[in-house]
């Protein structure tokens, strides 16, 4: 079946340094791919998203990168804060139109002062 | 305006009770999507709305689960005779459009808890 994994459950890195999330995806049918970031107690936030037809993208601190030969996604988070911390999803629409999406299991990055 | 809403935030049902979730999505979206997130997981599609009519409902688990939104707006997620494997976060989530290429804004989530 689909799936959308991650690689690393908890990532920590210290305040001011970059964060990269990597996210393996299994559908190659898949043409649209999110990152979420949740916090404790909210819904998921949209932070970034790309196409199939492009390699990166780039957002207001954020880079989102996609490698279609090995199924790869990251989240590239620039000059880390500590507002930051939270839980990152990436996410898939897989092979439907209909846009519902399919989760990974998600990493917490925790950052240091 | 308004993001989208969920009432009630915290929901504690005794096993068997029936419960109802509601929904208010951004005004004027036409998509509305139902997931269900268990703890330290990430959310797992439930069903899809495009305006009134449920177009996919392959998420729900049992025919315990029933969603309507019967004027394309507010949208309710019923749970009968709730078991303890149905302890999750409820999320709520609605975009503009019907097509795949479209942000979908979520509520805070209704957190049930059955006992």
């Amino acid at each position: 079946g689909e799936s959308v994994g991650l690689h690393l459950p908890t990532l920590s890195v210290q305040e001011g340094d970059n964060s990269i999330i990597n996210c393996a995806y299994s559908n190659s049918a898949s043409d649209y791919f999110i990152w979420y970031k949740q916090e404790s107690g909210k819904g998921p936030q949209f932070i970034i998203d790309i196409r199939s037809n492009m390699d990166k993208r780039q957002g207001q601190r954020v880079t989102v990168l996609l490698n279609k030969t090995v199924k790869h996604l990251s989240l590239q988070i620039a000059a880390t804060q500590p507002g930051d911390s939270a839980v990152y999803f990436c996410a898939e629409t897989g092979s439907g139109n209909t846009g519902k999406l399919i989760f990974g299991q998600g990493t917490t990055l925790q950052v240091k002062p | 305006g308004a993001g989208v809403s969920q009432s009630p935030r915290y929901k504690v049902a005794k096993r068997g009770q029936d419960v109802a979730l509601r929904c208010d999505p951004i005004s004027g979206h036409v998509s509305l999507f139902w997931y269900q997130q268990a703890l330290g997981q990430g959310p797992e599609f439930l069903t899809y709305f495009q305006n009134e009519a449920q177009l996919d409902k392959s998420g729900l688990p049992s025919d315990r689960f029933f969603a309507e939104r019967p004027e394309g707006s507010v949208s309710t997620l019923k749970i009968q005779r709730t078991q303890q494997e149905d302890s999750a976060v409820y999320l709520c989530a609605s975009s503009k459009r019907g097509r795949s290429y479209n942000e979908q804004f979520f509520g805070p989530g209704t957190r049930l808890t059955v006992l």
